[in-house]
């Protein structure tokens, strides 16, 4: 079983603080991703990464930034947190790197609910 | 135009019926579909794919893809209590890099006993 595991389910921080999500796969993973989810806006796309070191923007990158040092490992990091980052985070990974493999499935961690006061 | 639509509901349907789920997208070019299903509070979990026209069945579930018509949906026969969720709709465009997926905002669905 693919298993995705986000380092906190709930998470509260100060408006200006540097907030860092962690995520971790332990699949083998080339794919991973970072998505925020929004009541009425559905899911959407922070950045990816197809390999280490390797990133690419989503469609909402703007106060986000990402990290993968290692391929087991992808991490979020907001800059200066701010009210409007209050949202769900979600974690994904998918076996395929760049090589377009249209039936990858993406394979989600447990999410982690961060609340920017 | 949104890339990929779902009607947001709520849908209301008896224990035992057949629950309806519809989902349509923008690019023609588009080459796979899925249906992840997500229960209040818990992430995403994968149902079904589908990448060619037709119809594939898994259990009680059914997906049915119409690429000419730029439609997937999900059918959910002997719909059960433990089906009340969202389910999401999710494409993946051509144009796209790697397993990059769209999705939509999510049908919300109740099964009342």
């Amino acid at each position: 079983d693919v298993k995705v595991t986000q380092s906190s389910r709930y998470l509260v921080k100060r408006t200006g603080e540097k907030v860092f999500l962690e995520c971790v796969q332990d699949m083998d993973h080339e794919n991973m991703f970072w998505y925020r989810q929004d009541p009425g806006l559905g899911l959407r796309l922070i950045y990816f990464s197809y390999d280490v070191k390797m990133k690419e923007k989503g469609d909402i990158p703007e106060g986000y930034s990402v990290s993968r040092e290692k391929k087991e490992r992808f991490s979020l990091i907001l800059e200066s947190a701010s009210t409007n980052q209050t949202s769900m985070y979600l974690c994904a990974s998918s076996l395929f790197g760049l090589a377009h493999r249209s039936t990858d499935t993406q394979y989600f961690g447990p999410g982690t609910r961060l609340t920017v006061l | 135009q949104k890339e990929v639509e779902q009607n947001s509901g709520p849908l209301s349907v008896p224990e035992g019926a057949i629950a309806s789920l519809n989902c349509t997208y923008s690019d023609r070019g588009s080459q796979s579909f899925f249906w992840y299903r997500q229960y209040s509070g818990k992430s995403p979990e994968l149902i079904m794919s589908i990448y060619s026209n037709g119809d594939k069945e898994d259990g009680r579930f059914t997906a049915q893809l119409n690429k000419a018509s730029q439609y997937v949906s999900l059918l959910i026969r002997d719909s059960q209590p433990s089906d009340s969720a969202t389910y999401l709709c999710a494409v993946n465009p051509r144009e796209t890099s790697g397993s990059r997926l769209t999705f939509g905002e999510g049908t919300q669905l109740t099964v009342n006993p």
